[in-house]
């Protein structure tokens, strides 16, 4: 299995608070993306990363921000959390853009 | 506007018989796609991939079969197992590394 980890794996939180989730790994893989998936939608790419500070928007970045300080971690901010972001969220990484992407465990995310 | 379609949320199979999932896109510029599994409360795992150029893919009890003309793909798992039974996503990429998913098929592997 590949090297990911995400934190934290569950969360609870209330509308209008700022989220941050981390997502780690140990491949030392270049890509980095985050998705979100919903009931009736499969998952959709939120923001990915190609390199060190390197971004870029997804399918559904509004009311997202990403940051990639390092190669090994990236974190996904919800700038003031809305009951429509109640989602279970998943990192991906992947070596080169066009290749296989390798999933994290997911974080449950739940705004009331 | 879905790129990539699963028309079917869910599928249920005898144990050891033939699993067919099926996959529609619209985009003629996908070049390669891929299927995941997915269990309950886990994260989607790689199951087998095929670039545009092939027409058939193998991976032990996996087959992902791909007509370009219809714009469509199919898994079959053949025997089916009830380990089997999981979310299978279908996923399809163009150069630029972006993969975008159908919204899954739920099997269901009876024993």
């Amino acid at each position: 299995d590949a090297g990911i980890t995400q934190s934290p794996r569950h969360k609870v939180t209330e509308t209008g608070t700022p989220v941050t989730l981390r997502c780690h790994q140990t491949e030392n893989h270049r890509y980095m993306y985050w998705y979100r998936q919903d009931p009736g939608h499969g998952l959709r790419l939120i923001h990915y990363s190609y390199g060190v500070k390197d971004t870029d928007k997804g399918e559904v970045s509004d009311g997202y921000s990403v940051s990639r300080s390092k190669t090994e971690d990236f974190l996904l901010t919800l700038e003031s959390a809305t009951s429509s972001q109640t989602s279970v969220y998943f990192c991906a990484i992947s070596d080169r853009g066009r290749e296989t992407q390798y999933f994290g465990p997911g974080t449950r995310l739940l705004v009331l | 506007d879905q790129q990539v379609k699963q028309n079917s949320p869910s599928l249920s199979v005898q144990e050891g018989r033939i699993s067919i999932l099926n996959c529609d896109y619209t985009n003629s510029m996908f070049d390669y796609f891929l299927w995941y599994k997915k269990y309950p409360a886990e994260g989607p795992t790689f199951l087998i991939s095929i670039s545009s150029i092939k027409d058939k893919n193998e991976d032990g009890r996996f087959t992902v079969f791909l007509n370009k003309s219809a714009k469509h793909l199919s898994l079959h798992i053949v025997p089916s197992q009830p380990g089997d039974s999981a979310v299978y996503f279908c996923a399809a990429s163009y150069y630029g590394n972006k993969l975008v998913f159908g919204a899954g098929t739920i099997l269901r592997v009876k024993s």
